[in-house]
C-alpha cells in the first residue's frame, strides 16, 4: 500500500530534550514536506525538500532541522524543543514538484513539550 | 504577500442540504489550487485539484470546485451532504514559480446534523 509513515503518532516530552520524527515514504517519490497544524492557523510549512541533500525552509522554519539523506526519509528534527512546538506534525510526499499532483500525507503526530 | 483565506470558519449543514465552501487567494504568478478534507484524527486526504484547463473540476466523493480566475476564487460545493462528510475542509494553493511552498487556509469546520 502507498503511503506515508511517521512515527511516533503521539509524543511527550520535557523542554530542551532532543527529539527526532520519523518520516518514510514508500512511492518513490522525489518531492517531501513537512508541516504544522495548529487552531485557526491551518497547515504552515516547515520545510521541503525537493531530492535527496537537497531541502529548503518554509514559513517557520525555526528550532527545526531536516534531512534527506535518502529518498524515502525525510526525518524532522528538534533540536531544543519549547512549549511552542507543541503542535500536531504531517509529513507528506509528490511526485510532483510542491505536490502540483496533490500531496500524500501521513497520519500525523501529535506533540506536546512540557 | 501571497495568501489563502477561508472565510467561513466553521458551517453547519443538514444532512442531505447542499453545501459550498469558499476559498479565497492572492497570488502574483498563476496558481494551482487544491482542496483537502480531515476527518477526525486523521491526516489530510486529497479531494481536488485544479492546475490547468477546464475551471469546473470534478473530485471525489461526490464535490466538485470552480476555479474564477477574475474573483480569484476556487469554492467547494457538493450538491447533496452526507453525515460522513462531517470534517475540516483546507483549501491550499501554490504557484509554478515558488512550486516547493503549498499554502494552506485555516480551514473550515463542516458539522452535518440529521
Amino acid at each position: 500500500e502507498a503511503q506515508v509513515t511517521q512515527n511516533p503518532r503521539y509524543l511527550i516530552t520535557v523542554t530542551g530534550k532532543k527529539l527526532t520524527v520519523t518520516c518514510s515514504q514508500n512511492m518513490n517519490h522525489e518531492y517531501m514536506s513537512w508541516y504544522r497544524q495548529d487552531p485557526g492557523l491551518g497547515l504552515r510549512q516547515i520545510y521541503y525538500s525537493m531530492n535527496v541533500e537537497v531541502t529548503d525552509k518554509g514559513d517557520v522554519p525555526e528550532g527545526y532541522k531536516v534531512s534527506r539523506k535518502e529518498k524515502r526519509n525525510f526525518p524532522l528534527i528538534l533540536e531544543s524543543p519549547s512549549p511552542n512546538q507543541t503542535s500536531l506534525y504531517f509529513c507528506a510526499s509528490s511526485s510532483k514538484p510542491g505536490g502540483s499532483n496533490g500531496y500524500t500525507f501521513g497520519s500525523g503526530t501529535r506533540l506536546t513539550v512540557v | 504577500a501571497q495568501s489563502v483565506t477561508q472565510p467561513d470558519i466553521h458551517i453547519t449543514v443538514s444532512e442531505g442540504a447542499s453545501l459550498e465552501l469558499r476559498c479565497n487567494y492572492s497570488y502574483g504568478a498563476t496558481p494551482y489550487l487544491f482542496w483537502y478534507v480531515q476527518s477526525p484524527g486523521q491526516g489530510l486526504q486529497l479531494l481536488l485539484k485544479y492546475f490547468s484547463g477546464d475551471t469546473l473540476v470534478q473530485g471525489i466523493k461526490g464535490f466538485e470546485a470552480e476555479f474564477k480566475r477574475s474573483q480569484s476564487s476556487f469554492n467547494l460545493r457538493k450538491p447533496s451532504v452526507h453525515w460522513s462528510d462531517a470534517a475540516e475542509y483546507f483549501c491550499a494553493v501554490g504557484t509554478t514559480d515558488s512550486w516547493g511552498k503549498l499554502q494552506f487556509g485555516a480551514g473550515t469546520q463542516v458539522v452535518v446534523t440529521p
